[in-house]
């Protein structure tokens, strides 16, 4: 079983929609969340950390984290084009220094 | 400030060889990690390193080693490169270890031919 699971997509929205994007993790001891977003041929570039159950919004990014079901997501409100890319979730459990990412979401806003 | 550093952007290297990966942190981080990118994957952990101390490691053959330097540079090696090898290699840095946000630099390409 992966660490880690995303949907790889590609979840396509229109312009200005909301995109919703899950990811769902094995380890009960994950204790740090985090998403990233990767344009094709860069690295990933850090959007939000989340640690505590509940919401958590920057901007149009709202991350929300459920440990009792081992989820987390990420809404991106009033979806632009340049959205458009992959979205990585990551684990960490910090007694071990590890980071697991999944395989990542590919969405795609349509102008 | 600068981010992440990475060198070099590219390389090609053959089957057999060994390479060697340079990264700097970003000013005032302590922490590196190193992962390792395979098209259509998400990185793969590989070592995370903190105050010159390897603090963590991925499911990596003993291939791979790493270092991190006083200035809290960081090299990672790979030796007898196997086709398999052939990826993007990433670097990242955080002010702690642990769970803490780690900032990624924009990477190695690798080709083992």
């Amino acid at each position: 079983q992966k660490e880690v699971e995303q949907n790889s997509g590609p979840l396509s929205v229109p312009e200005g929609a909301i995109a919703s994007l899950n990811c769902t993790y094995s380890d009960r001891g994950s204790q740090s969340f985090f998403w990233y977003r990767q344009y094709s041929g860069k690295s990933p570039e850090l959007i939000m950390s989340i640690y505590s159950n509940g919401d958590k919004e920057d901007g149009r990014f709202t991350a929300q984290l459920n440990k009792a079901s081992q989820y987390v997501s990420l809404l991106i409100r009033d979806s632009q084009p340049s959205d458009s890319a992959t979205y990585l979730c990551a684990v960490s459990y910090n007694n071990f220094n590890k980071f697991y990412f999944g395989s990542g979401t590919k969405l795609n806003v349509k102008p | 400030d600068a981010g992440v550093t990475q060198s070099p952007t590219h390389l090609i290297k053959t089957r057999g060889q060994h390479v060697t990966l340079r990264c700097s942190p970003i000013s005032g981080h302590k922490s590196v990690s190193w992962y390792q990118q395979v098209l259509g994957q998400g990185p793969q952990f590989i070592f995370q390193y903190y105050e010159k101390e390897e603090r963590g490691r991925g499911n990596f053959p003993d291939r791979f080693s790493a270092r991190q330097f006083p200035n809290y540079s960081s090299e990672l090696n790979v030796n007898a490169l196997l086709l398999g090898d052939s990826a993007l290699y990433l670097c990242a840095s955080s002010s702690d270890s642990g769970g803490y946000e780690q900032y990624f630099g924009p990477g190695t390409r690798l080709t083992v031919t």
